[in-house]
């Protein structure tokens, strides 16, 4: 079993819509937390890391419940730029290698 | 704004052969990461750096060894090739502070390009 599980999706959004998807860790001991966007064949890009008091930046908001052990992602607006595959990512210590999950595909359509 | 560089960016090697894998930091990053992303899998940690030090070690096989120089750039040398070997290998840089003696707080990571491994 993984420790970072995430829906692999796909979720199909229109255009405009709004999609969450959840990302939950089994170590109780991680420390940080981060969202990124990876396209087909290229590098994980940092979208936002994840606070306890939940953030946002445009239309993403990212969320974090250590009680229950999971992190959210919100799109408001979707884009068809935004088809992609989100990587759930998390430390557990503080050298800061980062844990993976398998990632959510999100596929916008017109 | 500099990103992370990694080269090359295709590489195709038979088995058996060694392949060396460069990556150069954003400037003023001290802490380097390598991953290993296979095909339809996620990235795998294999080992990091922060000045010049080995920080940590993941998957890494006996075969790969890596280190970072005083430029603070790093190169992962892979020997003995395998066809399993065949991958994107990927390169992160980060900042490292330390919090106080004996603990260290390190920043978010930024991914180069990454390097395309076949091996055939």
């Amino acid at each position: 079993r993984k420790e970072v599980e995430q829906d692999p999706g796909p979720f199909n959004v229109p255009e405009g819509a709004t999609v969450a998807f959840n990302c939950t860790y089994s170590n109780s001991a991680s420390q940080s937390f981060f969202w990124y966007r990876q396209d087909c064949r290229k590098e994980p890009k940092l979208l936002m890391s994840v606070y306890s008091s939940g953030n946002e930046d445009g239309r993403f908001t990212a969320q974090l419940n250590r009680a229950s052990q999971y992190i959210s992602l919100l799109i408001r607006d979707s884009k068809l730029s935004d088809s992609a595959t989100y990587l759930c990512a998390v430390t557990t210590d503080s050298w800061g290698k980062l844990q993976f999950g398998a990632g959510t595909q999100v596929v916008v359509t017109p | 704004a500099a990103g992370v560089i990694q080269s090359p960016r295709h590489l195709i090697k038979e088995k058996r052969e060694t392949a060396t894998l460069k990556c150069y930091p954003i400037p003023r990053h001290d802490t380097v990461y390598w991953y290993q992303q296979g095909p339809g899998q996620d990235p795998q940690f294999l080992i990091s750096f922060y000045e010049k030090m080995q920080s940590d070690k993941g998957s890494i096989p006996d075969r790969f060894s890596a280190q970072q120089f005083s430029d603070y750039h790093s190169e992962l040398n892979m020997s003995s090739l395998e066809l399993g070997d065949s991958a994107l290998y990927f390169c992160a840089s980060s900042s490292t502070a330390s919090a106080f003696p004996g603990t260290q707080v390190t920043y978010e990571q930024y991914f180069g390009p990454g390097t395309r491994l076949t091996v055939t």
